[in-house]
């Protein structure tokens, strides 16, 4: 069973406008999400985190949007660039009982963007 | 070299071989990760280290043996593997596990092929 999901494979986008890549999860204890960028032959990268505290959280060109009641996030990349497509991941991780987590990302299986000039 | 490196890019291996991987991470990082990319399927969470400490196996098969010599360097051995563990397996690195504040950062891959 996934418990953080992308579920639009592919998106495109025409350069210099909003890119929206959305992910959502099913495990409420999730309190903490990631957004890695992922190049061909290259490993992820990470880009922007938010921590459940937070409904925003925005850097640069990228802002991260979290509706916790909704169970949903989105990134926004404004304005969208050629050099940003690549294969975006939502990830999610939660503390356990002894209030750690152990590094523990649940990924979703990702985004691919694509930016046009 | 700088970041995470992992080597060989690609592998193919029959069932009966005996294999490893290895990652280096030269970012002083104190944890280190091994991730499972399988087709169309998440990156799945295989084996989390600290300072050599295995602290999270995250249920997997025993023919998938980590080792943690040092710090900086992670390995996968492997042996009598299956046509199903053919993926991308990924080495990751972070400065602590236990603070989501410092994020992982991932090499480029193995990609395994098991024939």
């Amino acid at each position: 069973d996934q418990q953080v999901k992308q579920n639009s494979p592919s998106l495109s986008v025409q350069e210099g406008r909003i890119s929206i890549l959305n992910c959502d999860y099913t495990n409420s204890m999730f309190d903490y999400f990631l957004w890695y960028k992922k190049y061909p032959a290259e490993g992820p990268t990470f880009l922007i985190s938010i921590s459940s505290i937070k409904d925003k959280n925005e850097d640069g060109r990228f802002t991260v949007f979290l509706n916790k009641s909704a169970k949903h996030l989105s990134l926004h990349i404004v304005p969208s660039q050629p050099g940003d497509s690549a294969v975006y991941f939502c990830a999610a991780s939660a503390l356990n009982a002894g209030g750690t987590s152990y590094g523990k990302l649940t990924f979703g299986q990702g985004t691919i963007l694509t930016v046009h000039p | 070299e700088t970041g995470v490196t992992q080597t060989p890019r690609h592998l193919v291996m029959g069932m009966t071989n005996k294999k490893s991987l290895k990652c280096e991470q030269h970012l002083g990082h104190n944890a280190m990760y091994w991730y499972k990319q399988s087709a169309k399927k998440p990156l799945e969470l295989m084996f989390v280290y600290s300072l050599e400490e295995r602290v999270e196996n995250n249920s997997v098969p025993s023919r998938f043996s980590p080792e943690c010599p040092n710090s900086s360097h992670l390995f996968l051995h492997l042996h009598t593997l299956q046509p199903e563990d053919s993926a991308l397996y990924l080495c990751a690195s972070s400065q602590d596990y236990r603070d989501r504040g410092h994020e992982q950062y991932f090499g480029p891959g193995t990609r395994l092929t098991v024939t």
